[in-house]
């Protein structure tokens, strides 16, 4: 069936660049997301990618997707500790009605 | 200004009692959507409606029940049958894109 997989703990200096990963098993997904919780809040959208791209920078944030491995990742530059949250790896159900969530990455910075 | 709004932040409920969580939305959006959010469990949709008076199960929908009487309003029941109510509680919207606009959140316990 569908499902996503996240690592669930990253730590981090201040200034470092994180990396985090994802692993999907629907192929026929068009896009996906990458979610940032904040304790105690809802999810904000941080970024997507469409499935026909290998890569999307925005800022601080780079995506970069292996439709092959079925490999997604978010990249943070210069993490600050306003980065701490979890963060969420989505993608679209086959019917394309609902998104699928991993269960979440905590990354923790420290100064 | 737009967005979801859940109220309320916090909801206390004696076990046997049922519960009604509001969500609205001014975002004029079709689809709204309902997850639970347990540590490390990540988020599980509960149901969905991709338009007014009509709604569908997600993956854990026992002891829930939902309306969809107006498109900006999706209150989630959380009844008496459900076994462990204490969680927190996500409602999303979404428009003809795939990505999902999330509001605050509402932490539910039964005691």
């Amino acid at each position: 069936g569908e499902d996503v997989e996240q690592s669930l703990f990253l730590s981090v200096r201040e200034g470092d660049s994180s990396v985090i990963n994802c692993t999907y098993t629907d192929s026929s997904s068009t896009y996906l997301y990458w979610y940032k919780q904040e304790p105690g809040a809802g999810l904000q959208l941080l970024t997507y990618i469409f499935s026909n791209m290998d890569m999307k920078q925005d800022q601080r944030l780079t995506v970069l997707l292996n439709k092959k491995d079925k490999h997604l990742s978010l990249r943070i530059a210069d993490t600050q500790t306003g980065d701490s949250a979890i963060y969420f790896c989505a993608e679209t159900n086959q019917a394309g009605t609902a998104l699928i969530f991993g269960k979440g990455t905590t990354l923790s910075v420290s100064s | 200004d737009g967005g979801i709004t859940q109220s309320p932040k916090y909801l206390f409920r004696k076990e046997g009692q049922n519960v009604t969580l509001s969500c609205e939305q001014n975002l004029n959006h079709d689809a709204m959507y309902w997850y639970r959010q347990d540590p490390g469990q990540g988020l599980r949709l509960i149901y969905y409606s991709q338009i007014v008076n009509d709604f569908q199960k997600g993956d854990i929908a026992e002891g829930y029940s939902v309306s969809r009487e107006k498109k900006e309003s999706f209150p989630l029941t959380v009844t008496s049958a459900q076994k462990n109510p204490t969680a927190f509680y996500l409602c999303a919207s979404r428009d003809l894109g795939y990505e999902q606009y999330f509001g605050p959140g509402t932490r539910l316990t039964v005691t």
